[in-house]
């Protein structure tokens, strides 16, 4: 099962910030947590990952809670083509815990 | 270009029929997965290989083969015995233990 979760889905106004919350109460602290994205009928795209700071790179910032229980993905100005569903996911780095497993995530719909 | 591909892009089968979908990548990467995703859903584990000539069952492997004889290929036969094979497979590959993962753009099979 996914070890964490999220909303099932948002929306946001082209042009302004979009705020993707991901639950993870039992990560562990080895654990990471990763971002990915799916446009309809494509393949994933990684978005950004991070342990412990806040993380910031040309896509997106992850701002992870100082207990790491939660998180927020942000897209500073959404674009209609970021209309995807987002994956939260949280992952270790050896053996099994090293697999990355998706849940449901969360669709994300940007308005005009 | 450095990638991952996987093909063919669309596959029809007959019911009864093993079927194998190719995934190859160039980016010298040790581990690699496969994923099964279905309308709606997200994506599930089937099998995934940390290093060459070895790989581990995911969440859904029955009715699944892979085989990782050269780092650069891991091919997923579907066999007559997956109920329901029909679905969208994704392959990804990762670097190392904490580096992201990079999907193809998945293989449509449809079992008639």
């Amino acid at each position: 099962d996914a070890k964490t979760t999220q909303p099932t889905s948002m929306d946001c106004a082209e042009g302004r910030a979009a705020n993707l919350p991901c639950n993870h109460s039992t990560i562990s602290g080895n654990e990471y947590v990763y971002w990915y994205r799916q446009i309809h009928s494509q393949g994933p795209q990684y978005i950004i990952h991070g342990l412990k700071n806040n993380e910031t790179n040309e896509m997106a910032s992850l701002i992870i809670t100082e207990d790491r229980k939660s998180s927020t993905l942000i897209l500073p100005h959404a674009t209609l083509r970021d209309t995807a569903v987002y994956y939260c996911i949280v992952r270790g780095t050896t053996g099994a815990n090293s697999k990355l497993t998706f849940g449901k995530g969360i669709t994300l719909s940007v308005r005009p | 270009d450095g990638g991952i591909t996987q093909s063919p892009k669309y596959l029809f089968r007959k019911e009864g029929q093993n079927v194998t979908l190719s995934c190859e990548q160039n980016l010298n990467h040790d581990a690699m997965y496969w994923y099964r995703q279905d309308p709606g859903q997200g994506l599930r584990l089937i099998y995934y290989s940390q290093i060459v000539n070895d790989f581990q069952k995911g969440d859904i492997a029955e009715g699944y083969s892979v085989s990782r004889e050269k780092k650069e290929s891991f091919p997923l036969t579907v066999t007559s015995a997956q109920k329901n094979p029909t679905a969208f497979y994704l392959c990804a590959s990762r670097r190392d233990r904490v580096g992201e993962a990079f999907f193809g753009q998945g293989t449509r099979l449809t079992v008639v």
